[in-house]
């Protein structure tokens, strides 16, 4: 069964730093790309980040980057999300999810087909 | 930027068909996944590959992108339909993935 666990949420002031986890079982974590999804308390999904299978690309959201680094350790079956200079925009349930993606008919298919639980980050002072 | 637009809500009553539209420019070139999500549980995937059911989802959730337009529909619609549906595609190497803003579904 393919399970995905995140970890790593809590409160903390703006400006301040997490470093958020998910922890993958069930299947060959290393053949799939992954990916950090967010929701806003009472808001929609907003897409983060993701990563292919060996960490050689990297793709994030603008409001993110040059703040929050993804990153991946296959030995392990985890994904890790560094979130720096923490905003209160950034207060949200993070997710991760399995990332499936394929070219058919000269596009890209992209879906996300399991997700965690999720872990609350909270930017508050 | 690109954008998924998606109506705020739908309302259907029971055993009725819903319909829930997701637009973007020139979407018929992308391929379009839907989510469900009920409240405080993590999405669940219902469509993907504009028309294509993961296992486990039941018949009555079939998907259509045409033109500016992709459609989740839902038919004979049960009380546990009832949740909120976020449409998805990759955009580009630059904007990467995109969701819409998400629609309620009201079963009434």
């Amino acid at each position: 069964e393919v399970q995905l666990a995140e970890s790593g949420g809590a409160l903390v002031q703006p400006g301040g730093s997490l470093r958020l986890s998910c922890a993958a079982s069930g299947f060959t974590f290393s053949n799939y790309w992954v990916t950090w999804v967010r929701q806003a308390p009472g808001k929609g999904l907003e897409w983060v980040a993701n990563i292919n299978q060996d960490g050689s690309e990297k793709y994030y959201v603008d409001s993110v980057k040059g703040r929050f680094t993804i990153s991946r350790d296959n030995a392990r079956n985890s994904l890790y999300l560094q979130v720096n200079s923490l905003r209160a925009e950034d207060t949200a349930v993070y997710y991760c999810a399995r990332d499936l993606r394929a070219v058919y008919a000269m596009t890209l298919v992209s879906y996300f087909d399991y997700w965690g639980q999720g872990t609350l980050v909270t930017v508050s002072s | 930027s690109f954008e998924l637009t998606q109506p705020p809500s739908v309302s259907v009553s029971p055993g009725q068909t819903a319909s829930i539209t997701c637009s973007g420019e020139t979407l018929w070139d992308k391929n379009v996944c839907w989510y469900q999500q009920k409240p405080g549980q993590s999405p669940v995937l219902v469509i993907y590959q504009d028309t294509k059911r993961p296992s486990g989802i039941p018949e009555r959730f079939s998907g259509s992108n045409s033109g500016n337009t992709a459609t989740l529909t839902i038919s004979g619609t049960q009380a546990m339909d009832e949740a909120d549906y976020y449409c998805q595609t990759w955009w580009d190497s630059s904007t990467a993935e995109v969701f819409g803003g998400g629609t309620k579904l009201t079963v009434l």
